[in-house]
């Protein structure tokens, strides 16, 4: 059972442009979202996260936005950048499981000059 | 840079064989994580330790083990290897105290496992 689901294996996108990454999840318990970027031969490098009391949270260029009735979430990277291109992650988290992290399986963002 | 190091990088094993992986967190972070990552894949938790204690296990068979010490390296030890364990394996580790909700997990590079 996924309770992590990110539906698009890949995204191209113009730089400059805004970048929308999806992810949906099924557990109503989770309480902490992050969202992790992966370059090849490289481990995830943390972004952004979100507390599930809020629904947006910003850091620079990047943004992720929170919907729990609809139990999902998007990161948005604006403008986009050729070094953006890689693999990106969505996490959760629930506080009655420790410190486990369920992963969705990755969306490869190609972001093109 | 997350301070976190892992060793080895690559390691190619036959089946049947033992492993055993190491990693290295900061001083100070008291909670390691292990997951393994199947080409293709998200990154699957395998275990966490807080302070040399298990703290929680996923789904892996008890041939999957850990241990933790005090000068915040660890390891992550598998027996009997499969086919299957080849994988890309993470340690996570979180500064402060029980990693709990809400904190973030700081990954190292992994170390690249083979089995043929």
């Amino acid at each position: 059972d996924q309770q992590v689901k990110q539906n698009s294996p890949s995204l191209s996108v113009q730089e400059g442009r805004i970048s929308i990454l999806n992810c949906d999840y099924t557990n109503s318990m989770f309480d902490y979202f992050l969202w992790y970027k992966k370059y090849p031969a490289e481990g995830p490098t943390f972004l952004i996260s979100i507390s599930s009391i809020k629904d947006k949270n910003e850091d620079g260029r990047f943004t992720v936005f929170l919907n729990k009735s609809a139990k999902h979430l998007s990161l948005h990277i604006v403008p986009s950048q050729p070094g953006d291109s890689a693999v990106y992650f969505c996490a959760a988290s629930a506080y009655n499981q420790g410190g486990k992290l369920i992963f969705g399986q990755g969306t490869e963002l190609s972001v093109k000059p | 840079e997350t301070g976190v190091t892992q060793s080895p990088t690559h390691l190619i094993k036959t089946r049947g064989q033992q492993v055993t992986l190491r990693c290295s967190s900061q001083s100070g972070h008291n909670t390691v994580s292990w997951y393994q990552q199947a080409l293709g894949q998200g990154p699957q938790f395998i275990f966490q330790y807080y302070r040399e204690e298990e703290n929680g296990r996923g789904n892996f068979p008890p041939r999957f083990s850990g241990l933790q010490f005090p000068n915040y390296s660890s390891e992550l030890n598998v027996n009997a290897l499969e086919l299957d364990d080849s994988a890309l394996y993470l340690c996570a580790s979180t500064p402060g105290g029980l990693a709990g909700a809400q904190e973030t997990q700081y990954f190292g590079p992994g170390t690249r496992l083979l089995v043929l």
